[in-house]
């Protein structure tokens, strides 16, 4: 079975500073993995997906994503963070078997404060 | 597309009624999920469909929910007798693929948002 671990349920940045979303997976298999982002009254929206290709991972609004195996690492990052950032962000894994479906992290929530 | 929609995104009930939220997904995809998001559990799977047919209904809570999919274009999430505690976001996404695909992405409705009294 595949899990997904979100460390932190609350992040706060300024705006322009660094933003740093952690996320570590298990999986028995080698997974695919997705973050996905929340804006309030909202349904999920894909940021980005690693399905094993390269590594580092590029999805919209400036955020990109690494995969580390070593580390069982997806974190999420983005260099400058904008007041429309703020929303709740999830990762989640999915494996290449069977009828797989998604699992979801709890989820962080992104504060961004002026 | 309009993309995933979700009928009804608010209901407030009372205790023991029925309630019955409905989906209809991307034309041409061939999965859908319902998914239930609350403050304490996050996002929980309830089922999964594949070309109409229910796959794993293993997250259904219990006997009191029932999810249909009569055609490819419809889905329903039932609740009969609804508790305070189904209080909660219902979501619906669909995906366009076979199973077990990775690469295949959820597209989610805006969701449903129960509030049982």
């Amino acid at each position: 079975a595949q899990s997904v671990t979100q460390l932190g349920s609350h992040v706060s940045v300024s705006e322009g500073a660094l933003v740093l979303l952690r996320c570590n997976y298990s999986s028995s298999v080698p997974p695919y993995l997705f973050w996905y982002v929340q804006y309030p009254n909202q349904g999920l929206q894909l940021l980005l997906k690693y399905t094993s290709a390269a590594t580092l991972v590029k999805g919209i609004n400036g955020f990109e994503a690494e995969f580390k195996k070593s580390e069982t690492s997806f974190h999420l990052t983005k260099p400058s963070a904008h007041m429309s950032d703020a929303a709740e962000y999830f990762c989640a894994v999915m494996v290449n078997s069977g009828y797989s479906t998604l699992t979801f992290g709890k989820g962080t929530m992104l504060l961004v404060s002026p | 597309d309009a993309g995933v929609i979700q009928s009804p995104r608010h209901e407030v009930t009372e205790m023991g009624q029925e309630v019955t939220l409905r989906c209809k997904p991307i034309s041409g995809h061939n999965s859908l999920f319902w998914y239930r998001q609350t403050m304490m559990r996050g996002l929980e799977l309830l089922i999964y469909f594949n070309n109409n047919v229910p796959i794993d209904d293993s997250g259904m809570p219990e006997d009191r929910f029932s999810a249909k999919m009569p055609n490819a274009s419809f889905s329903t999430l039932k609740i009969q007798p609804s508790e305070p505690r189904d209080s909660a976001v219902y979501f619906c996404a669909s995906s366009l693929g076979g199973s077990g695909s990775g690469a295949n992405v959820l597209t989610f409705g805006a969701g449903s948002r129960l509030t049982v009294l």
